[in-house]
């Protein structure tokens, strides 16, 4: 069964710039987490959804926000961007059932720099 | 809310060494614990876990025990390999909060 995948792999965008990054879930998941890694913040939760339903969002300002498609597929889009959101991003799945206690598989990580 | 401590370290061990990391919860509710790895340049990579009080998790040769009364889920390996050398992340989710919460991470780094 194919992993979490995430593209791109590697961005550079210039600060004030928008950016769409996209995560495709393994087959039959349909619960999406995302999370930004930064070496001084570690890894925070940005957010969760299932069934297009976002159920949970993590403490980051409004130009943070993402989306679930009816393929499970999710989008996450970061606007007016900042040196600060320079991160690794990663894509989590699980779940086929909603059970959010089930295990998160990751991606490899959208790695961020802004310039 | 849920919060994870893990020993940060870094932690440098020679080969075939007895290893350790910490890890300490906080939590409503009962949670699920994880202990993930990351490898230079990679994503997360589930290393095991633990779903209910006194189960163990194993995989690889490490282990970890769900500890309830003393919310812990110590990671242990009897004997490393340079291949371990990696960031360890101890995690936690409840089912009233549908996110993971993840300690600082340790890195560990095993020596030939």
């Amino acid at each position: 069964k194919a992993g979490v995948t995430q593209t791109p792999r590697y961005l550079i965008k210039t600060r004030g710039q928008q950016v769409t990054l996209s995560c495709s879930p393994i087959s039959g998941h349909r619960s999406v987490s995302w999370y930004q890694q930064t070496p001084g913040q570690g890894l925070q939760f940005l957010f969760e959804y299932f069934s297009e339903t976002q159920r949970n969002k993590g403490n980051f300002p409004g130009r943070f926000s993402g989306r679930q498609f009816s393929n499970s597929r999710s989008e996450m889009n970061v606007s007016t961007l900042e040196l600060g959101d320079s991160a690794l991003y990663l894509c989590a799945s699980s779940t086929p059932t909603g059970d959010i206690t089930d295990t998160q598989y990751f991606g490899p990580g959208t790695r961020l720099t802004v310039l | 809310g849920n919060s994870v401590t893990q020993m940060e370290g870094p932690v440098t061990l020679s080969e075939e060494a007895f290893l350790t990391i910490n890890c300490t919860y906080t939590a409503t509710g009962y949670p699920s614990l994880f202990w993930y790895v990351q490898y230079p340049g990679e994503g997360l990579q589930l290393l095991l876990k633990a779903t209910k009080a006194d189960d163990k998790g194993s995989n690889k040769g490490f282990e970890a025990t769900y500890r309830k009364e003393t919310t812990s889920f110590h990671l242990e390996k009897g004997s490393v390999q340079v291949s371990d050398s990696a960031v360890y992340f101890c995690a936690l989710i409840s089912s009233n909060d549908y996110k993971l919460s993840f300690g600082a991470g340790t890195t560990v780094t095993v020596r030939a």
